[in-house]
């Protein structure tokens, strides 16, 4: 099977920097994507990575290191509306998604 | 509408019972799915249309079927739902079956007793 690994929990103060890993040891590698879930919602797009180097997105950024097999997802400015599930998600060898088993982010005033 | 529907919302169901799990898009997507997602185990693939008319399986295809009679429904069908299937359904969307981003619907929570 595919093999993603992120963290399963962190917590951090409003205003604040968090970023979050994410490891692969997948069956070829197409892109990452990285999605936002909030607790019983569908997951929504944040970004898309495939080349090396970091695409930065207003508050959100990603980094991509395919020679290491690694990811992360940087938020700045943590808002309260960021408390949320974060999904990294590689695009395999067949082009189909594997996902690892989210962060949880907890956003603390 | 605009995006993906999934219905019913929620369903609590008899083990042994059929079901089926609708999912329309309207955004004229040629590549749609359906994941589970589960308390610690992430999404995972169920099945997969890359065109209608044609489908494909995911990483757990057992004790579910999909159909794909046009390209805007994409029904999943639980034939003798089990326990085990209790979860999470999401279906999404995606233009092509590649590197395009998919687009979730909003989910249908099954429990299975």
């Amino acid at each position: 099977g595919q093999n993603i690994d992120q963290p399963t929990e962190m917590t951090a103060t409003e205003g604040a920097i968090v970023q979050i890993n994410c490891t692969y040891q997948t069956s070829g590698f197409n892109g990452l994507f990285w999605y936002q879930q909030h607790a019983g919602e569908a997951p929504t797009f944040l970004s898309y990575n495939v080349l090396d180097g970091l695409e930065e997105k207003g508050r959100f950024s990603s980094f991509l290191s395919r020679s290491k097999g690694y990811s992360y997802l940087l938020l700045k400015e943590l808002q309260m509306k960021d408390s949320a599930s974060y999904l990294c998600a590689v695009i395999l060898g067949d082009y189909k998604l594997s996902f690892g088993a989210g962060t949880t982010v907890t956003v603390r005033a | 509408i605009a995006g993906i529907t999934q219905a019913p919302t929620s369903q609590i169901l008899a083990a042994g019972r059929r079901m089926t799990l609708r999912c329309t898009q309207d955004m004229r997507h040629n590549a749609m799915y359906w994941y589970r997602q589960d308390l610690g185990l992430g999404l995972r693939l169920i099945h997969y249309s890359n065109t209608a008319g044609t489908t494909g399986k995911g990483e757990v295809p057992d004790g579910y079927s999909v159909s794909r009679a046009n390209t805007d429904d994409f029904p999943l069908t639980l034939a003798s739902a089990v326990p085990s299937q209790t979860s999470v359904y999401f279906c999404a969307s995606s233009e092509g079956l590649d590197t395009d981003t998919q687009y979730f619907g909003p989910g249908t929570r099954l429990t299975v007793l």
